[in-house]
């Protein structure tokens, strides 16, 4: 069945550091790809989404590209801030709207 | 995209009682709605799909019979945990879609504490 695996965590960055989060899938067909992030005792919000190969996603300087030979979606942001301490989670859709989510990773930024 | 709101937040109850949560569409016409539980520093486990008018699909190891959900309305569905014991206290999500969309919004989630 269809899976995501993603880089455990935590991961621990000072201000202003680079962030990549790696994930990968494994579906049968062409599923969209999708971030969601999760801040301290609030629901998920949908960060950034690609729905197929070679597309990128980005919001809020955070960004990943569908990477359909190496099947990928790794997230990156060039300068995180304090403010993006939070679980992120990689998720991929490919039949009726079915989410399939990674185990999460945990980010916390130290100023 | 959609707001969805749950109620209540947060709740606290006996072991054998009856608790029910609910999640509400505010401004989209939720055709489909998803239940998610999740464990404290874990991933969200899909627990089963409603569509509106129908009976819910369940995931494999998800008793129906102790998960009870109604989706009555393109704005609401219910969860209603059964005799529930300290072992199905979680965080409670739900998420919904509608016709034509590859995206689901998500509810702030609900914490059970079964004591």
């Amino acid at each position: 069945g269809d899976s995501v695996t993603q880089m455990e965590g935590p991961v621990t960055l000072s201000e202003e550091a680079c962030l990549t989060i790696n994930c990968t899938y494994t579906a049968t067909g062409y599923p969209s790809l999708f971030w969601y992030v999760q801040y301290p005792g609030e629901g998920l919000q949908l960060l950034l989404k690609a729905t197929k190969a070679d597309d990128k996603g980005s919001n809020k300087g955070f960004e990943a590209t569908y990477r359909k030979e190496t099947t990928s979606f790794h997230l990156e942001k060039g300068s995180v801030q304090v403010s993006d301490s939070a679980v992120y989670f990689c998720a991929l859709s490919e039949r009726g709207n079915k989410l399939v989510f990674g185990a999460g990773t945990i980010l916390r930024v130290k100023s | 995209g959609a707001v969805v709101s749950q109620h209540p937040s947060w709740v606290i109850c006996k072991s054998g009682t009856s608790v029910k949560i609910e999640c509400r569409s505010l401004d989209f016409q939720a055709t489909t709605m998803f239940w998610y539980r999740q464990f404290p520093k874990q991933s969200l486990m899909l627990m089963a799909t409603s569509n509106e008018g129908s009976k819910a699909t369940y995931e494999q190891g998800v008793e129906k019979d102790k998960f009870l959900i109604n989706h009555a309305s393109l704005t609401l569905s219910t969860l209603t945990v059964t005799s529930a014991h300290p072992e199905d206290s979680s965080f409670y999500i739900c998420s919904v879609t509608g016709v034509g969309w590859n995206e689901q919004f998500f509810g702030p989630g609900t914490r059970l504490t079964v004591l």
